[in-house]
């Protein structure tokens, strides 16, 4: 089975500045993909960015990267110049090749400070 | 487009009670997924539909837990006799095709409260 953890239950951080959120997780698999979802109060559960497993560089999306290792299984989030948008509570989430579900882990709450 | 959507947004209930919680699709999306997020188990996944596949209900809690896609839109979660510790939000989400390199959208999600 797989498993995903999230090592910061809340974080914090300055408007403009940037932020990294840990996230680990354990598989067997060779082929995956991994994602970080960010939930809003709205409750509304929104992609942020994805990474298969069998790329090498590490994906992007804007103000958005990560930073994929995928030997020590790990897959940070890094967020540069942080908005105020930004607060929500974000989900590191794991998914086998062929697989059909998602294997979140508990979540980090980040606040973004003006 | 619209977007997944789901209804009721807040339902309360009395333990003991049926609900049924409401998913509708992002038209033309063949894949459906059910996700429980609880304070206690975090975000965990309940039931999968694909098409006219048969779904994965390797995730379903119990056998008080039941789900119905009907041609192949709309689905119904159902909770029998519910315990306080359905108390959670359930969120549906869609996707284009089942494989995993097709973005999953959520819905707002509906916050069940077992009182």
């Amino acid at each position: 089975a797989q498993t995903v953890t999230q090592s910061q239950p809340e974080m914090s951080v300055q408007e403009a500045e940037t932020v990294t959120l840990s996230c680990t997780y354990d598989t067997s698999e060779n082929n995956y993909y991994l994602f970080w979802y960010k939930q809003p109060p709205s409750r509304q559960m929104i992609l942020v960015i994805r990474q298969e497993a069998y790329k090498q560089q590490n994906a992007t999306e804007n103000r958005f990267s990560v930073n994929f290792q995928k030997a020590a299984k790990s897959f940070s989030l890094k967020i540069s110049d942080s908005q105020l948008g930004d607060t929500a509570m974000y989900f590191c989430a794991f998914m086998k090749l062929y697989g059909n579900k998602l294997v979140f882990g508990a979540g980090t709450i980040l606040r973004v400070k003006s | 487009g619209a977007g997944v959507s789901q209804s009721p947004s807040n339902k309360v209930t009395e333990k003991g009670k049926d609900v049924e919680l409401r998913c509708d699709p992002i038209s033309g999306h063949t894949a459906l997924y059910w996700y429980r997020q609880s304070l206690g188990q975090g975000l965990e996944f309940l039931i999968y539909f694909q098409g006219n596949s048969a779904p994965d209900k390797s995730g379903l809690p119990s056998d008080r837990f039941s789900a119905e896609r009907t041609g192949g839109s709309v689905s119904t979660l159902t909770i029998q006799r519910t315990q306080q510790e359905d108390s959670a939000v359930y969120l549906c989400a869609s996707s284009a095709s089942g494989r995993v390199s097709y973005e999953q959208y959520f819905g707002p999600g509906t916050r069940l409260t077992v009182t």
